[in-house]
């Protein structure tokens, strides 16, 4: 079945600076992935996805990119906030197209 | 409603107990799904709900956890004889359809003493 891995587990930046999440997945036939935040006490939310027939999808500050042949995608933030400080969540579907989620970043962002 | 809804938001019950754990997905949404996440721990997948398919049931840890979900509408998520270690947030989320992202609920928070 499918598995993610996640890369940092933590990741602690200067206010400004761009951060790089990682993820790598198992399953080839993998099509779709996500990418959630999870500020403390609160739901994951979901704040950029890419599916596999694109290599590159951006949203302001935060973009992600995807590498199918090396099956890994990549989260990345530019000009990182305080408020962007949280646990960020990649995930990647499986064979029945639920997600299956990476252990996630703790990402703290230092004023 | 505009959101998934759960309930409680809380729930402390005695070890050996039942709880059951209710999930209002987006109306329309076809697909949910439940997930547990330990204090600071990643999103451990339950079971899946797909329209009128057979759930997926391969997370459930044992078979003390059970789900059951109506037509496309409301689901239940029951632990029976409950343990210290099923203490831990309890997720639902829907999605438009399989392979679409998912909206989170807010969680029950379960406490086993």
């Amino acid at each position: 079945g499918e598995n993610v891995e996640q890369h940092p587990s933590t990741l602690s930046v200067q206010e400004g600076d761009s951060a790089v999440i990682k993820c790598t997945y198992s399953d080839s036939a993998s099509n779709y992935f996500p990418w959630y935040k999870q500020e403390l006490g609160k739901r994951p939310q979901l704040i950029i996805d890419i599916r596999s027939n694109v290599g590159e999808k951006k949203d302001q500050r935060i973009a992600v990119t995807l590498n199918k042949t090396a099956k890994h995608f990549s989260l990345h933030i530019t000009e990182t906030q305080p408020e962007d400080s949280a646990v960020y969540f990649c995930a990647g579907t499986d064979s029945s197209y639920k997600l299956i989620f990476g252990s996630g970043t703790r990402l703290l962002v230092r004023p | 409603g505009a959101g998934v809804s759960q309930s409680p938001s809380n729930k402390v019950t005695e070890k050996g107990k039942d709880v059951e754990l209710r999930c209002d997905p987006i109306s329309g949404h076809t697909a949910l799904y439940w997930y547990r996440q330990r204090l600071g721990q990643g999103l451990e997948f339950l079971i899946y709900f797909q329209g009128n398919s057979a759930p997926d049931k391969s997370g459930l840890p044992s078979d003390r956890f059970s789900a059951e979900r109506t037509g496309e509408s409301v689901s239940t998520l029951t632990i029976q004889r409950t343990q210290q270690e099923d203490s831990a947030v309890y997720l639902c989320a829907s999605s438009f359809s399989a392979n679409y992202g998912y909206t989170f609920g807010s969680g029950t928070r379960l406490t086993v003493v």
